[in-house]
C-alpha cells in the first residue's frame, strides 16, 4: 500500500522540547497538507506546498512551527519550545494539484507535551 | 468562526436503525468531501460531492449536495456497528486547496 505514512506515530515529550514530525505523501501526489486536531473537533489547516514551494500559512501556525519540504516529497514540521497547549493531532495529507479537494490523510502522529 | 456545522455532534443507535447527519454553512463550497475517522487513525475518505443536487451512493452510505452547494447530508441506512466512528465533513473553497472541517458526528451503532 503506497498510502500517506507520517512518522512517528506517538511522541511525548516536555514542555520547552523540540519536536520534528515526518510525513511522506502518496508518490505522485505534488500537494502537501498539515492539519492540527484537537479531541472532539476537526482537523484545523496548518499549511501547505505544491511540490516544494509552500503557498500557504494558517494563523495558527505560529513562529515555533516551521514546515519543510525540501525535494518535493516528503515533509518535515518542526515545534521548537513545545508548549502543553500543542498537544493534538497533527495530520498530514497529500492530492493532486489538479485535484486539490481529494485529500488522502496519513495515520496522524499524537503528540503529547507534559 | 465555525464555517460548517455539523449535527448532531453525538449520535447513539440500535444496529439496524436508520440515521442522517447533516453538515450545514452559510458558505458556498467548490465541493465538498466526507471522512470517517476512527480513534488514533488518519480521517479516511469516503466520498466528494461537487455538484450542487449531487447524490452519490457507496452501499449503504448515501451523500447529497445541496442545490446551492453550502449545505450537505449523510444517510445510513440499517446501520451496522462496524459504522461506529466520527463522521467529518469538509469543504473546499476555490481560493485555495485546504480543507475547511466541520467539528464531527461521533456515531455510535449498537449491537
Amino acid at each position: 500500500d503506497t498510502g500517506v505514512s507520517q512518522d512517528p506515530r506517538h511522541k511525548i515529550t516536555k514542555r520547552g522540547q523540540n519536536v520534528t514530525f515526518r510525513c511522506d505523501p502518496i508518490s505522485e501526489h505534488n500537494r502537501l497538507y498539515w492539519y492540527r486536531q484537537t479531541l472532539g473537533q476537526g482537523p484545523e489547516f496548518l499549511t501547505y506546498f505544491q511540490n516544494e514551494a509552500q503557498l500557504e500559512k494558517s494563523r495558527l501556525l505560529s513562529d515555533r512551527f516551521s514546515a519543510e519540504r525540501p525535494k518535493g516529497s516528503f515533509s518535515t514540521l518542526e515545534i521548537q519550545r513545545t508548549e502543553q497547549g500543542d498537544s493534538a493531532m497533527y495530520l498530514c495529507a497529500s492530492s493532486w494539484a489538479g485535484n486539490t479537494d481529494t485529500q488522502y490523510f496519513g495515520p496522524g502522529t499524537r503528540l503529547t507535551v507534559l | 468562526t465555525q464555517l460548517l456545522e455539523q449535527s448532531p455532534q453525538f449520535l447513539s443507535i440500535q444496529e439496524g436503525e436508520n440515521l442522517t447527519v447533516y453538515c450545514n454553512s452559510s458558505s458556498v463550497f467548490s465541493s465538498l468531501q466526507w471522512y470517517r475517522q476512527e480513534p488514533g487513525e488518519g480521517p479516511v475518505l469516503l466520498v466528494t460531492v461537487v455538484t450542487g443536487g449531487e447524490v452519490k451512493k457507496l452501499k449503504r452510505l448515501t451523500f447529497q449536495f445541496g442545490d446551492a452547494r453550502k449545505d450537505s447530508s449523510l444517510h445510513i441506512t440499517a446501520a451496522q456497528t462496524g459504522d461506529t466512528g466520527l463522521y467529518l465533513c469538509a469543504g473546499a473553497r476555490n481560493q485555495g486547496g485546504k480543507l475547511i472541517f466541520g467539528q464531527g458526528t461521533e456515531l455510535s451503532v449498537k449491537p
